[in-house]
C-alpha cells in the first residue's frame, strides 16, 4: 500500500531536549516536505526536498533541521525544542515525474507538545 | 499563486449531494484548482484537480466556470465519513517550494 508513515504519532516532551521526528515513504518520491498546522494559522511549510542530498527552508525554518541522505526518508530535527513548536507536524511527498505528479501524499501526522 | 475564498462551513444530509464553491477570481492561466480534505486532525487528503475542464473521479466531480474565476466540488452522495475540512487551492503544477498554501477552507458536516 502507498504511504506515507510517520513516528512517532505522539510525542511530549521537554524544553531543550533534541528529538527527532521521522518520515518514510513507499512511493519513490523525489519530493518531501514538513509542514506544521496550528489553530488560526492553517498548515505552514517548514521544509522541503526535492530530491536526495537537496533540501531547503520553507516559510517557517526556524527552529529546525532536515536531512535526505536516502530518497524514502526525511527526517524533522528540532535540536533545543521549545514551547513554541507545539504543534502538529504532518510530512508530504510526491513526484514531478510520473502521471501522478499532481497528487501529494500526507502521514498521518505527528502531535508534539513540549513543555 | 491566487487566492482563494471559500465558505467557513456547510451542512449536507447524508446521501445528498453536497456542492462546496471557492472562488479564485485572480487565478493565472498556468494554474491548476486542487481540493484536498482533512478529516479531523489526519493528514490531508488530495480529492480532484482541474484546469479548464470539468472533471470525475471516484471521489467527487470538479465543475470550473468557463472564466475559471470559481469551482464547485460534488460530493454526488455524501456519507457521514465525508465529515472534514475542504480546502481549495490554487497553484502551478509546481512551484519553487512545491508547497501546498492551504487556507481556513470549508468545514463541512455531513448530518444523518
Amino acid at each position: 500500500e502507498a504511504q506515507v508513515t510517520q513516528n512517532p504519532r505522539y510525542l511530549i516532551t521537554v524544553t531543550g531536549k533534541k528529538l527527532t521526528v521521522t518520515c518514510s515513504q513507499n512511493m519513490n518520491h523525489e519530493y518531501m516536505s514538513w509542514y506544521r498546522q496550528d489553530p488560526g494559522l492553517g498548515l505552514r511549510q517548514i521544509y522541503y526536498s526535492m530530491n536526495v542530498e537537496v533540501t531547503d527552508k520553507g516559510d517557517v525554518p526556524e527552529g529546525y533541521k532536515v536531512s535526505r541522505k536516502e530518497k524514502r526518508n526525511f527526517p524533522l530535527i528540532l535540536e533545543s525544542p521549545s514551547p513554541n513548536q507545539t504543534s502538529l507536524y504532518f510530512c508530504a511527498s510526491g513526484t514531478r515525474t510520473s502521471g501522478r505528479s499532481h497528487e501529494q501524499y500526507f502521514g498521518p501526522g505527528t502531535r508534539l507538545t513540549v513543555t | 499563486d491566487a487566492k482563494t475564498t471559500q465558505p467557513p462551513s456547510m451542512d449536507c444530509a447524508e446521501g445528498r449531494a453536497a456542492n462546496l464553491p471557492c472562488n479564485h477570481s485572480t487565478i493565472s492561466g498556468n494554474e491548476y484548482v486542487y481540493w484536498y480534505r482533512q478529516i479531523h486532525s489526519q493528514g490531508p487528503q488530495y480529492i480532484i484537480h482541474g484546469l479548464k475542464n470539468n472533471e470525475t473521479n471516484e471521489m467527487a466531480s470538479l465543475i470550473i466556470t468557463e472564466d475559471r474565476k470559481s469551482s464547485t466540488l460534488i460530493l454526488p452522495h455524501a456519507t457521514l465519513r465525508d465529515t472534514a475540512v475542504y480546502y481549495c487551492i490554487v497553484r502551478v503544477l509546481w512551484g519553487s517550494q512545491g508547497n501546498l498554501i492551504f487556507g481556513k477552507g470549508t468545514k463541512l458536516s455531513v448530518k444523518p
